[in-house]
């Protein structure tokens, strides 16, 4: 069955760099999202991008963050100069269709700053 | 405003017994979706079931179940004899036009759930 990937599975780094999460979304699907999830809290809705473009972003995706889909296949997600509060799971999804459609979810990235 | 209100934060049970999630939502949205996702101890979201806003059948899978009533605005999830397996934290989610497209989900805080042997 496909599956989305995401790697690294844990990825640590000093706070001011800058990191890039990868994701592998399922191959026909068409609309890709970012996720985060401090521990212990709720899922956040970071961004969605569908057509080579940002389609939506949350007040959280500010200018440290960026997305790109450099090829038919990867899609990541860049902080540009981390912080201690970016400290959080990192979920790629993707999805068939827009209305409605199922998310699927990929393993998370584990980011720790500090 | 969109948003999901998973009020149980914790609940134990023991094995086989059967325990309801509730979950309530609220949207100014007629057109909508409903979601409900399992997060089990190793961290991945799994994806359980999604419902739209015009489908108030309530939908029964194997030992899950969930209803939905719109005139309540809740989409409750039932673990009939429930099993350790069924550990996780339990995520209800909503996805709606006004939220800026139908492309987020919006999710509830989680309810823990705990199966004890």
């Amino acid at each position: 069955e496909p599956e989305v990937t995401q790697t690294p599975s844990h990825q640590v780094t000093q706070m001011g760099q800058e990191v890039i999460l990868r994701c592998v979304p399922i191959s026909n699907h068409l609309y890709f999202y970012w996720y985060r999830q401090i521990l212990g809290q709720k899922v956040e809705f970071l961004v969605s991008f569908y057509n080579n473009e940002i389609s939506e972003k949350s007040e959280i995706f500010d200018d440290q963050f960026s997305v790109e889909r450099p090829d038919g296949s990867n899609f990541t997600l860049k902080i540009r100069s981390t912080k201690l509060e970016d400290s959080a799971m990192y979920f790629c999804a993707s999805s068939p269709d827009s209305l409605g459609g199922e998310q699927y979810f990929g393993p998370g990235t584990r980011l720790t700053v500090t | 405003a969109q948003k999901v209100t998973q009020a149980q934060t914790e609940i134990s049970v023991v094995e086989k017994e059967d325990v309801t999630l509730d979950c309530v939502y609220e949207t100014r949205d007629t057109t909508y979706y409903l979601f409900w996702y399992k997060q089990p101890p190793s961290g991945e979201l799994v994806f359980l079931i999604r419902r739209n806003s015009f489908d108030e059948q309530n939908e029964i899978s194997g030992r899950y179940s969930w209803n939905f009533q719109k005139s309540t605005s809740s989409f409750n999830f039932t673990i009939t004899a429930s099993q350790v397996v069924d550990s996780a934290v339990y995520f209800c989610a909503l996805s709606g036009r006004l939220g800026g497209g139908y492309n987020k989900l919006i999710f509830g805080a989680g309810t823990r759930l705990a199966v004890h042997p």
